[in-house]
């Protein structure tokens, strides 16, 4: 079974569009995550919910608006598509352990390129 | 918050020892260092973690002084499916609460050959 699953895997739009990508964690975690991956490989938060609740909303334009219906999905929706939205997008959840800091779980990835 | 610097890319070959040093002078108390696996087209995966002294899985070894200024992975000869991106990072103990912000640096590149 797939811990952390996203879908679509890949995503080609034009400039303007709407579009979603959805997650789901099936490792009972309470805190979701999404990162986003350019070019340069650098590994960014956007956003992090715990429990539904918005905990982590760092500085991402409007136009990224994340949903978590339930603490095992976290959707990302994103309108007006722009060039620079054209990314790896990571879901990923967490967990605190027992003995040490929560250990974050990712997903394969949605790679979006904006046309 | 604390950050991490790594070498940006590492050469090796297959069977010799890897250590990948990553230095994190401004470490907090609370912060546990964890290092990430990340092979071309997938997610990080995780590694190791230690908050001290050493630790060892089946994977690989963590080596962290004293004072905790800075860590060293080590991975014991090391085959061509090693070839991977590896990320050092401090993950902060917030107790109960999840909340602990996590910064990716560039990570060290590692490229193993025959």
């Amino acid at each position: 079974d797939t811990a952390v699953s996203q879908t679509p895997k890949y995503l080609v739009t034009q400039m303007g569009n709407d579009k979603s990508i959805k997650c789901e964690q099936n490792l009972g975690h309470d805190t979701m995550y999404w990162y986003k991956q350019d070019s340069k490989k650098f590994l960014k938060i956007m956003f992090s919910y715990n429990n539904k609740e918005l905990i982590i909303n760092e500085t991402v334009p409007n136009r990224f608006s994340p949903k978590s219906p339930d603490k095992a999905h976290l959707n990302l929706h994103i309108n007006s598509l722009e060039l620079g939205d054209s990314a790896v997008y990571f879901c990923a959840s967490s967990q605190l352990g027992v003995s040490g800091a929560n250990v974050l779980t990712f997903g394969a990835g949605s790679r979006l390129t904006v046309l | 918050l604390a950050k991490t610097t790594q070498p940006i890319s590492m050469d090796s070959y297959e069977g010799q020892e890897v250590n990948i040093t990553c230095s994190h002078n401004n470490i907090a108390t609370n912060d546990y260092i964890t290092w990430y696996q990340q092979f071309p087209s997938q997610g990080p995966r995780f590694i190791i973690q230690g908050y001290k002294t050493k630790v060892t899985n089946e994977v690989a070894s963590l080596f962290i002084p004293a004072d905790r200024k800075s860590s060293t992975l080590s991975l014991p000869r090391v085959s061509l499916s090693d070839t991977a991106v590896y990320y050092c990072l401090l993950l902060t103990n917030h107790g109960s609460s999840n909340t602990g912000k996590l910064i990716f640096g560039q990570g060290t590149t590692l490229q193993v050959k025959p």
